[in-house]
């Protein structure tokens, strides 16, 4: 089926460590993003590579890395967790850059809890 | 700033219309997405406006007037699947997406 796939699903973290969330699709999407969702806040585009090797910073980009190697792999890297960044991850693709209705297709989500 | 407002919470009744309202202050205007996620799952799309005027996709129907900051979804026939959280967002003059905080929508039967 195609989609979008994200690992983990939910991860307990140590303040401090160093964390990778994974995000693979496979519709050829050349746009992708990583957004995080906070209760009662709307979606926060973290990152984002409009297309393979290339990225672009979002609204809250600091404390937070990504790479963009090949068109379907677009991990998410945390350097060193805070509590801050707790959250919940979602990884999201679309068939444009920007132009267009741009639909997003998002993946399942990664739940992170750094302690 | 750029402000995407819509309520935090409504209640409905099975088989009944509610309507979604969503008021936007954004950078230039790129289009209008309106968006459903379920309790712990995905936002998956259910529309898109960049004129003014309505959409009509089924039991979902969506409104913009770009000259009022303004859109909302209406949904109609209520079912219990329908309860889920409804998020707006607004693409800006840089292609940027804006995201509301989202609605819950609660339907009761």
């Amino acid at each position: 089926i195609a989609g979008i796939t994200q690992a983990p699903t939910s991860q307990i973290l140590a303040a401090g460590r160093r964390m990778t969330l994974r995000c693979t699709q496979d519709m050829r999407h050349n746009a992708m993003y990583w957004y995080r969702q906070d209760l009662g806040l709307g979606l926060r585009l973290i990152h984002y590579s409009n297309t393979a090797g290339t990225t672009g910073k979002g609204e809250v980009p600091d404390g937070y890395s990504v790479s963009r190697a090949n068109t379907d792999d677009f991990p998410l890297t945390l350097a060193s967790a805070v509590p801050s960044q707790t959250s919940v991850y979602f990884c999201a693709s679309s068939d444009t850059g920007g132009s267009g209705a741009n639909v997003l297709t998002f993946g399942a989500g990664s739940r992170l809890t750094v302690l | 700033g750029q402000n995407i407002d819509q309520p935090t919470e409504m209640t409905a009744t099975e088989g009944a219309i509610v309507q979604i309202n969503c008021t936007y202050q954004t950078s230039g205007f790129n289009g209008l997405f309106w968006y459903q996620q379920h309790a712990g799952e995905a936002p998956t799309f259910l529309s898109y406006n960049v004129l003014d005027g309505l959409e009509e996709k089924g039991r979902f129907s969506s409104f913009l007037s770009r000259s009022k900051g303004y859109s909302y979804l209406l949904l109609k026939e209520l079912q219990m699947k329908d309860s889920a959280s409804y998020l707006c967002a607004v693409r800006d003059s840089n292609y940027q997406l804006i995201w509301g905080a989202g609605t819950k929508l609660i339907i009761k039967p």
